[in-house]
């Protein structure tokens, strides 16, 4: 069964205002978060990565202000997009990384499509 | 960095057939990952290895360490398999962010 969540699984919202996606690891502590964005037809592209308790570390190009990274406990971590715009429609994914039945492994969650008008 | 490389870009295969999605790395690694992911962009995880075979039902991964090259079977396949698989290995060695190969469109028709 799944062991990471997303929330909610695809969000309509309008134009300037912000969407929260909340990311949960099940049944393991994650100590390592990562975002993912997709657009249609391309690979995954790592947004940011965060850790626990720390301030999130983002990929060049990627607006730390826009996309508001919390990991506020070891098994939730949120991706705020502020004042959406239509260009930030994509799905997002997120990763947890952590140990789970002995080993310490990379687990996705099922993604989060966003679509801003 | 490493470099991954999936193999076919596209497949199609008739319902019941036997498949194989193929990946190569160049970089040694830690454990390779198989991802699925469904028209809808829901993705699921298949698989985390790092050696020898991991089999969940009719699919099956195997990892060549030696080779850096991890191949996903698929056997009595069917129209409901008909999504992307993605094969993610570290950038680095010891790394935890991943490199995404290109994926595998694969179709199979009843």
């Amino acid at each position: 069964g799944a062991v990471v969540s997303q929330h909610p699984s695809w969000v309509i919202c309008k134009s300037g205002t912000s969407v929260k996606i909340e990311c949960r690891s099940l049944d393991f502590q994650a100590t390592t978060m990562f975002w993912y964005r997709q657009f249609p037809k391309q690979s995954l592209m790592l947004m940011a990565t965060s850790n626990e308790g720390s301030k999130a570390t983002y990929e060049q190009g990627v607006e730390k202000d826009k996309f508001l990274i919390n990991h506020a406990s070891l098994t939730l971590s949120t991706l705020t997009v502020t004042s959406a715009h239509p260009e930030d429609s994509s799905f997002y994914i997120c990763s947890a990384r952590g140990r789970r039945e002995g080993s310490y492994e990379q687990y996705f969650g099922p993604g989060t499509r966003l679509t801003v008008t | 960095k490493n470099e991954v490389e999936q193999s076919p870009q596209n497949l199609t295969a008739q319902e019941g057939e036997f498949i194989t999605i193929n990946c190569s790395y160049s970089v040694g690694i830690s454990a390779l990952h198989w991802l699925q992911q469904h028209p809808g962009g829901g993705i699921v995880s298949l698989f985390m290895l790092s050696s020898g075979k991991k089999k969940h039902g009719r699919l099956i991964a195997t990892i060549n360490i030696q080779e850096k090259h991890s191949s996903l079977h698929i056997t009595a396949s069917h129209p409901r398999d008909s999504a992307v698989y993605i094969c993610a290995v570290p950038e680095e060695t010891s790394g935890s962010r991943l490199t995404f190969g290109e994926g595998t469109q694969l179709t199979v028709n009843p």
